[in-house]
């Protein structure tokens, strides 16, 4: 059964660091990308990027590109969002996802069950 | 990359059929038949519905088409059932860095 398992749930202030995890099972992890989601209170999903297991290569959207980074281990099966800096407009669910690959088109298929992450003074 | 649109809300009775419209450019759906469709219930993580269009993935319920034409793609719950309340986001791809894009979600409410 394929299965992403997220980290925690954290609070943290403003001008922290935070790493949170993705951790897949049940699949040949360095075979499909994995993704990043926010949503944001009340609010819709968001494409932040995406993290090739295999060699690590790692794509922005714009929107995230310098605010985050995306990471991965793929000797222990797991992804990475990490930021340097936090901010209160950083709280949110972090979704993880794995992405799908058919014919051109990619897709998330199966989601992790997303992490709350919390910025406050 | 703006979001696609998507009407923010939608409703139908127990056993009505109810469509949800997604539009974008020719940059996003209109350029590639590449739309997918998400189920989020309040509280938990989002679920691949259809992808590419028209497709179901294993274990999705035939309830749930979906179809597209131009730059709009559109999701029909058949037979709607009580279970179906939930939110409903499309996503097609951005065209550039592999970037996929989401709409805005529309929350159906069964009456």
């Amino acid at each position: 059964e394929v299965q992403l398992v997220q980290s925690r749930a954290e609070v943290k202030k403003p001008g922290e660091s935070l790493k949170i995890s993705c951790k897949g099972s049940g699949y040949s992890f360095d075979t499909y990308w994995i993704g990043w989601v926010r949503q944001m209170p009340g609010k819709g999903l968001e494409w932040m990027g995406i993290v090739n297991p295999r060699d690590s290569e790692s794509k922005y959207s714009p929107s995230f590109r310098g605010q985050v980074t995306i990471s991965v281990d793929k000797s222990i099966k797991t992804a990475y969002l990490h930021w340097s800096g936090l901010k209160a407009s950083d709280t949110a669910i972090y979704y993880c996802a794995r992405r799908a690959y058919r014919s051109g088109s990619v897709y998330f298929d199966y989601w992790g069950q997303g992490a709350l992450v919390t910025v406050s003074s | 990359q703006s979001a696609l649109s998507q009407p923010p809300s939608a409703s139908g009775s127990p056993g009505q059929s109810v469509t949800i419209s997604c539009t974008g450019t020719r940059n996003d759906i209109g350029g590639y038949s590449y739309v997918h469709w998400y189920q989020q219930h309040p509280g938990k993580a989002p679920r691949l519905i259809i992808y590419d269009v028209t497709e179901r993935p294993s274990g999705v319920t035939d309830r749930f088409s979906g179809s597209g034409s131009g730059n709009t793609a559109s999701l029909t719950i058949s037979r709607l059932q009580a279970d179906d309340e939930a939110d409903y986001y499309c996503s097609s791809y951005a065209g550039s860095n592999n970037m996929k894009i989401f709409g805005g979600g529309t929350k159906l409410t069964v009456l």
